[in-house]
């Protein structure tokens, strides 16, 4: 079946670091990937999204690129805020179902 | 725009109590899920929907059940509380397949954090 890994955490930068995240999958036919993100008391928000291989989704500086050959979707950002210091769930949803998989999600804390 | 609601926010439960944690949605959107997230589990799906009148069994349905009256609401029940359903619950919402806006794009609420002791 299908399933998401990604890295455990908790992560901990300081301010300006660069931050990678993994995220590999295991889907059958040619999911849509995403990273959602959680800050502290509030629901999930989507932060991108790839829906095709080698697409980029981008926003707010993080950035990841979807690669089928290595079935990744790391996510990365070159210099972090405190105010990235969130849970970040990597995700797929496959083609015309309802079926979304989590990560289990990464802690990251971003120190001043 | 409100997007997606739940209540409430916090509750505490005896074992065998029940419970209907509401959701709703002003987006008209077709597809709604609740999800469980438990520390360290991700997020694993109870129930969802695909639209009015049609619900159907997640990952974890055991001791839930929902109904789907209105595009717009989608109640969550726990009918004899344990504690194994100590959780944060989210309720989400999506447009669904077969419309062309659709971006696949799941919209959360904030969460219901639920305690039974």
């Amino acid at each position: 079946g299908n399933s998401v890994t990604q890295m455990e955490g908790p992560v901990t930068l300081s301010e300006e670091a660069f931050l990678t995240i993994n995220c590999t999958y295991t889907a059958t036919g040619y999911p849509s990937l995403f990273w959602y993100v959680q800050y502290p008391g509030e629901g999930l928000q989507l932060l991108l999204k790839a829906t095709k291989a080698d697409d980029k989704g981008s926003n707010k500086g993080f950035e990841a690129t979807y690669r089928k050959e290595t079935t990744s979707f790391h996510l990365e950002k070159g210099s972090v805020q405190v105010s990235d210091s969130a849970v970040y769930f990597c995700a797929l949803s496959t083609s015309g179902t309802y079926k979304y998989i989590f990560g289990t999600g990464t802690r990251l804390k971003v120190l001043a | 725009n409100a997007g997606v609601t739940q209540t409430p926010k916090f509750r505490i439960l005896k074992i065998g109590q029940s419970m209907t944690l509401q959701c709703t949605q002003d987006m008209n959107h077709n597809y709604m899920y609740w999800y469980r997230q438990d520390p360290g589990m991700g997020l694993k799906l109870i129930y969802y929907s695909v639209g009015a009148g049609i619900t159907d069994k997640g990952e974890v349905p055991n001791g839930y059940n929902v109904s789907r009256s209105t595009t717009e609401d989608f109640p969550l029940r726990l009918e004899l509380a344990a504690p194994s359903q100590t959780s944060v619950y989210f309720c989400a919402s999506s447009l669904g397949s077969g419309h062309r806006e659709n971006t696949g794009e799941l919209f959360f609420g904030e969460g219901s954090r639920l305690t039974v002791l």
